[in-house]
């Protein structure tokens, strides 16, 4: 069965970086994308971007730019996200999923991490 | 961008029928049949309930659908049920290539 599993809980100081892992099993990691959802307490679901694990090849969502770095091992079948510069308000759970098979329906997303907790604060 | 549209609280009795709007753009929902609508239950990851605005995957109950007009979307639950309570989100792909999400919609059951 598909499963994504994160890594945990992270709490850091502003203006530091943070790394979150997420580990696939169950298919072939290099052949579905990955996405990375992030979810503020209290608040809705905001979309970060989206990985090929094939090519390597990110789209990200405006607002991240250069501040968010999607990347893969696939010799483990692990995606990464890197958030820097880390304000207060990137307090959130940040959840890694699957997207479709690569060239599909770029927005869908049908299996979910557990989400991992990045706590910013002094 | 900013997020899709949707009603920020919906209710319903057991047995009854509700339904969900997600208005956006044509340069989103309006543009493509891109569209998904996921449940999310407090402290939970979120769990896909349609995709393709009407598409359903294996396992998720035939009481949800979904169905778009233009720029705005809907699910609709109906036979509602206590384990229906809940958030549920839209999300459409858009112009950029990139993913858009409603706001979000809380619903309860009476």
């Amino acid at each position: 069965q598909v499963q994504l599993v994160q890594s945990g809980a992270e709490v850091k100081k502003p203006g530091a970086s943070v790394k979150v892992s997420c580990k696939a099993s169950g298919y072939t990691f290099s052949d579905y994308y990955i996405h990375w959802v992030r979810q503020a307490p209290g608040q809705g679901l905001e979309w970060m971007g989206r990985l090929n694990p094939h090519s390597g090849a990110a789209d990200n969502e405006q607002r991240f730019l250069g501040r968010v770095t999607l990347t893969r091992d696939t010799s483990i079948s692990t995606a990464l996200l890197e958030v820097s510069s880390l304000r207060s308000d990137d307090t959130a759970m940040y959840f890694c999923s699957r997207g479709s098979r690569l060239y599909g329906d770029l927005s869908l997303i049908d299996y979910w991490g557990q989400g991992s907790l990045v706590i910013v604060s002094s | 961008q900013s997020a899709l549209t949707q009603p920020a609280s919906v209710s319903g009795s057991p047995g009854q029928s509700i339904t969900i709007s997600c208005t956006g753009t044509s340069s989103d929902v309006g543009g493509y049949d891109f569209v998904s609508w996921y449940q999310q239950h407090s402290g939970k990851a979120p769990k896909l309930m349609i995709y393709e605005v009407n598409a359903r995957p294996s396992g998720v109950s035939n009481r949800f659908s979904g169905s778009k007009s233009g720029i705005v979307a809907s699910l609709t639950i109906s036979g509602l049920q206590a384990e229906d309570e809940g958030d549920y989100y839209c999300s459409s792909y858009t112009s950029d290539s990139t993913v858009l999400f409603g706001g979000g919609t809380r619903l309860t059951v009476l």
